[in-house]
């Protein structure tokens, strides 16, 4: 099954700035999602990522607060840009691991922002 | 899109007994149904899935069963130990195979030695 190594495991930042977060898969993949878990909730689809294409958002994400990047088959990166305290949350990747072995998660980021 | 329903929010049992978390889902179109364990501060676990073509699949202690004309699925867990303590995501796969999950509200689910 795939391994996906996350990082920054987790951060603490300042209200106003930007963290970018990465994943690693160690297999080739065709699509990686990006979730956020706010504290106590549950997992929220941000975007769906595909490679050689701009990323697609769920209903109340957008672009220009959550970039996310997908140069290779192999990598993608979410920025959470601007951020305010109400960004505070656990981001997730994923992906999807071969045709019956289900989805797989990254570690996880915890971001707390003050 | 798809929605998620997940019941109950909270369920304790004692250990030894039998735990059963309930989900529903509003896309018929949806075919694949895991469920994910999240202990405290990791990440969620894929612990056992199952697909619209199979009404029902078992793995030791845990099964699931799925009922397609309603659309609700269920997680099943026997001869439950401490250690089953977590919090319990069931989900759907709102595009077929290659699509995203959407998931339910979770079960924290809490077994009494």
């Amino acid at each position: 099954s795939a391994v996906i190594s996350q990082k920054p495991s987790r951060d603490i930042c300042q209200r106003g700035t930007s963290l970018t977060i990465q994943c690693q898969v160690d297999s080739q993949v065709t699509m990686m999602f990006w979730y956020r878990q706010q504290p106590g909730q549950s997992l929220t689809l941000i975007a769906t990522a595909n490679q050689g294409s701009e990323a697609t958002y769920e209903s109340g994400f957008v672009i220009d607060k959550f970039p996310i990047s997908r140069p290779n088959l192999t990598f993608s990166t979410l920025t959470v840009s601007n951020m305010s305290p109400e960004d505070s949350s656990i981001y997730l990747c994923s992906v999807e691991v071969g045709e019956d072995g289900g989805y797989t998660f990254g570690s996880g980021t915890r971001l707390t922002v003050v | 899109g798809e929605n998620v329903e997940q019941h109950p929010s909270t369920l304790s049992v004692q250990e030894g007994d039998s735990a059963v978390i309930k989900c529903t889902y509003s896309d018929s179109a949806s075919n694949y149904f895991p469920w994910y364990k999240q202990e405290l501060g990791k990440r969620p676990q894929l612990i056992i899935d199952i697909r619209s073509n199979v009404g029902e699949k078992k793995d030791q202690r845990i099964a699931v069963t799925l009922n397609k004309t309603a659309k609700h699925f269920s997680l099943h867990i026997t001869e439950t130990q401490p250690e089953d303590s977590a919090v319990y995501f069931c989900a759907a796969s709102g595009r077929g195979s290659q699509g995203n999950l959407i998931f339910g509200k979770g079960t924290k689910l809490s077994v009494k030695p």
